[in-house]
């Protein structure tokens, strides 16, 4: 089994609808991140969570908002998609180690369109 | 803030031949943490290779190797022997390091990697 799963792995939508993206992981990892990626700009983190109590804002939060409902789950928002909101997201996970040398493992992605 | 740039969009090598993918960055802290992720068609995101900006040598892991320049700001990825397999996007990231944000990662814009048989 997956250690990190993201659901749905594809979704349409609509403008103004809202959407809610959900990350699980059995890694037992504390730290959690959802990213954006956009051809052409790489990956972008949007939220990121260090423990079930500590949410932050990423580089691109605007129009988005979590939830973390566990330590294992970490779910993104949007509450009124837009189509400039397409775009391949992904959720990771990772454990501290102190220092710099935390890897990150990441999820299958969702395909997000909004129309 | 920190910043990756891959200055390559799309390269090319013949299978069996080695291949540089290069990265630079920009960091105004000392200590930071630089990784290397491919990115097959499938989409998933695999994790390569790691160097920390006190290590004293150059990381590798089978047929990779970064060639870590510290003084030059680059972390360019060298993959030997190169296979069919290995036709993927490839991103260079940094860990945005800073006091207790260790675990942030900035990434690059990325490489496409094609392999000819």
């Amino acid at each position: 089994d997956a250690d990190v799963t993201q659901t749905p792995r594809n979704r349409i939508t609509k403008t103004g609808k809202r959407i809610m993206l959900e990350c699980s992981q059995t890694k037992g990892h504390d730290r959690m991140y959802w990213y954006r990626q956009d051809p052409g700009l790489g990956l972008r983190l949007i939220y990121y969570s260090f423990d079930v109590k500590d949410i932050n804002k990423g580089e691109i939060s605007d129009g988005y908002s979590v939830s973390r409902q566990a330590q294992a789950k970490f779910s993104l928002s949007l509450e009124s998609a837009i189509p400039n909101q397409t775009a391949l997201y992904f959720c990771a996970t990772s454990d501290f180690l102190g220092g710099t040398s935390n890897e990150q493992f990441f999820g299958p992605g969702t395909r997000l369109t909004v129309l | 803030a920190q910043k990756i740039t891959q200055t390559q969009p799309g390269m090319f090598v013949q299978e069996k031949e080695a291949v540089t993918l290069d990265c630079t960055y920009d960091t105004s802290d000392p200590s930071y943490g630089l990784f290397w992720y491919k990115q097959p068609s499938s989409g998933e995101m695999i994790f390569l290779i790691y160097q920390g900006s006190y290590d004293q040598q150059n990381a590798t892991e089978g047929r990779y190797s970064l060639n870590f320049q510290k003084a030059r700001k680059s972390a360019n990825l060298v993959i030997s022997a190169s296979q069919l397999g290995d036709s993927a996007m490839y991103f260079c990231a940094i860990d945005n390091a800073g006091g207790t944000s260790y675990g942030k990662l900035t990434f690059g814009q990325g490489t496409i990697l094609t392999v000819h048989p």
